[in-house]
């Protein structure tokens, strides 16, 4: 049974900062892996998708990378905005992608 | 990316009381996903619904708790019955990405309260 776990819990961070949060997993054999944010009142938004035969995606100041053989994940954020505020999610998708298992989140405070 | 609205956006029920959530997207989509987050926690996955098909439930779900519809490609209703506290928490229902079904998109969520 795959289990994912992300550190910190908790992260508060003043602007500007660059920073970065993780994520391990236990079953190395995930289909792909999911960066999201949640916002309170607003669901989750994808942030960036790693394939399993990829070790890197990038957008604007984000960049997750993968590490499937020591089962980790990280989520790159720099030049931190208060706008960044959220909780950030990782997820694995196993079996083409369907049956995402969360982690339980980070919860990051960018302060003004 | 898929545009998903869910109703209601919150409730406060009584204790043994049904709720029906309702979630309706812009375009079909094939499969749709229920999840549940319990307050400080993250998602699970209760079920996956597919039209004209009975819905999937993951282990610890059963659909005489969480009965789900599935009219149609665009619409989807999961029901909480006979509800307790301890079912209260933000439902979200998901779809698979257009073009990419490496990916799921998400409602709005419910936040069900329960007294």
């Amino acid at each position: 049974k795959q289990e994912v776990t992300q550190i910190p819990a908790a992260l508060s961070v003043p602007e500007g900062e660059n920073l970065v949060l993780n994520c391990s997993f236990t079953d190395s054999a995930i289909y792909n892996l999911q960066w999201f944010r949640q916002d309170p009142g607003k669901g989750l938004t994808s942030l960036l998708l790693i394939q399993s035969s990829q070790r890197e995606q990038t957008s604007g100041r984000l960049n997750a990378s993968l590490d499937k053989s020591s089962g980790r994940s990280t989520l790159y954020i720099a030049a931190s905005q208060p706008g960044d505020s959220a909780t950030y999610l990782c997820a694995l998708g196993g079996n083409y992608g369907q049956n995402f298992v969360f982690g339980p989140g980070t919860r990051l405070s960018v302060l003004p | 990316s898929a545009v998903i609205s869910q109703k209601p956006s919150r409730d406060i029920c009584q204790r043994g009381t049904s709720l029906t959530i309702q979630c309706q997207v812009d375009s079909q989509v094939t499969m749709m996903f229920w999840y549940r987050q319990q307050p400080g926690q993250s998602l699970t996955l209760i079920a996956t619904a597919n039209q004209g098909s009975e819905a999937t439930y993951e282990s610890g779900f059963v659909i005489d708790k969480f009965p789900i519809s599935r009219p149609n490609l665009t619409f989807s209703t999961l029901t909480v019955s006979n509800m307790s506290p301890e079912d209260s928490s933000i439902y979200l229902c998901s779809v698979e990405g257009r073009g990419s079904k490496d990916t799921q998109y998400f409602g709005p969520g419910t936040r069900l309260t329960v007294l």
